[in-house]
């Protein structure tokens, strides 16, 4: 079973939409760290963000916001007003206490495509 | 300059033929990671670094050779590679191998094995 899960394969939205990235995670750690990396055309995965377990608060940084569910074992990424400059592949990631090597695991991935 | 690169950016090689791929940070982090992105993949973790040892080997094929001669640089020696090694073979690094440590990626060799 996957432990991080993204089922959205390809989203395709025109610019100034709102759009939200889903992600689903499973671990039976209470200690544990969920990141967003973005991945644009040029190949390197860029680092956006990341949420330990025992911080659930809604985080916004611009026209991004993360909203973190233990509940639903949910962290979901919504960018607002989306932008061509958007388009990429995001990636959702966990990183586990348990196992002892703290590699993140990363989903497949969900590719957003903002036409103008 | 940038954290993380990579040479070469692209790389076409024969399956008999011999490579390396090249990582060199420049953050000053003690841990380099080896990844595979192939298409409607995950992203495979192939090997691990820590302070230049290996720590992490995920069952990948012995034609793939890796060497951390020191914390900055990090090297994929290929040989023998068959068509479904062609991937985007991506370096990263970290500052350590603690838990929620953020990792920052290079842009990646695009490797086509013919």
């Amino acid at each position: 079973a996957q432990k991080v899960t993204q089922a959205q394969t390809e989203i395709s939205v025109v610019e100034k939409e709102d759009v939200t990235l889903d992600c689903v995670y499973e671990t039976r750690d209470t200690t544990y760290y969920l990141f967003w990396y973005k991945q644009p055309p040029s190949g390197e995965l860029v680092f956006l963000i990341r949420r330990n377990s025992f911080d659930e608060q809604n985080e916004i940084s611009g026209r991004y916001s993360w909203n973190f569910q233990k509940s639903t074992s949910s962290f979901n990424f919504t960018i607002t007003a989306s932008q061509v400059v958007d388009s990429a592949v995001y990636f959702c990631a966990l990183s586990e206490a348990s196992g002892g090597s703290y590699i993140p695991t990363f989903g497949r991935g969900t590719s957003l495509i903002v036409h103008p | 300059e940038t954290g993380v690169t990579q040479t070469p950016r692209h790389l076409v090689m024969g399956m008999t033929n011999k490579k390396s791929l090249k990582c060199e940070q420049h953050l000053g982090h003690n841990a380099m990671y080896w990844y595979k992105q192939s298409a409607k993949k995950p992203l495979e973790l192939m090997f691990v670094y820590s302070l230049e040892e290996r720590v992490e080997n995920n069952s990948v094929p012995s034609r793939f050779s890796p060497e951390c001669p020191n914390s900055s640089h990090l090297f994929l020696h290929l040989h023998t590679l068959q068509p479904e090694d062609s991937a985007l073979y991506l370096c990263a690094s970290s500052q350590g191998q603690v838990l929620g440590e953020k990792l920052f990626f290079g842009s990646g060799t695009q490797l086509s094995v013919l």
